[in-house]
């Protein structure tokens, strides 16, 4: 079974501080981990895939396999960063299955 | 083109009604995918097709009857659904090359 965890819903942060979207997962095979992110009345959209190592928008994430984690980084936030962050892992190249998702809000 | 189409935005029906939601997309993509997504919740899969075959079902209830006619075309027949059953039902197709998924806007269901 594979499994994908967010720890947390909801996380706010001020304006050109850091930030870190947390993700966990359990997997028994080599694991394929993307970060999707949805903006307010857009549709949902890939923001990052593990495989590229690419930073878009400022964010990075990289894959620690020892902690079983890819974590989404970016060293300063801006508002228009405020979004629903889901973490999604690929099994057998086509099933996508994603985490609970983090509300990410950025304050002025 | 680089979308996925979705219709229609919005439906409305009773639980003994038949309807179907539309899926079109023209990147030539031959993966294709319906996800359901209940509000604050994440996209739950509940079907993929492969070069037009269905690959993957999610044990979804019967129904929900997906189809593919064709490589641009996706649908899922929707019949005797509960109210349960309502929710945003989105679209998707995977480039194959980047494993990337391309969602469309979705079809919002509320059942009566």
């Amino acid at each position: 079974a594979q499994r994908v965890t967010q720890p947390e819903k909801l996380l706010s942060v001020f304006k050109g501080a850091p930030v870190e979207l947390k993700c966990n997962y359990s997997y028994s095979g080599s694991p394929e981990l993307f970060w999707y992110v949805q903006y307010s009345r857009q549709r949902l959209q890939l923001l990052l895939r593990h495989i590229s190592r690419e930073s878009i928008k400022g964010f990075t994430a990289d894959l620690n396999k020892g902690e079983t984690s890819f974590h989404l980084k970016k060293p300063f936030a801006q508002e228009e960063d405020s979004a629903m962050y889901y973490c999604a892992l690929m099994e057998g190249g086509s099933r996508l299955t994603f985490g609970e998702g983090t509300q990410l809000t950025v304050n002025p | 083109d680089t979308e996925v189409t979705q219709t229609p935005k919005h439906l409305v029906m009773g639980m003994t009604n038949k309807k179907s939601l539309k899926c079109e997309q023209h990147m030539g993509h031959r993966a294709m995918y319906w996800y359901k997504q209940k509000a604050k919740k994440p996209p739950e899969l509940m079907f993929v097709y492969s070069y037009e075959k269905l690959s993957i079902n999610e044990s979804v209830p019967s129904r929900f009857s997906p189809e593919c006619p064709n490589s641009s075309l996706l649908n899922l027949h929707l019949h005797a659904l509960q109210p349960e059953d309502s929710a945003l039902y989105l679209c998707a197709t995977r480039d194959t090359n980047t494993g990337e998924l391309f969602f469309g806007e979705g079809s919002r269901l509320t059942v009566l």
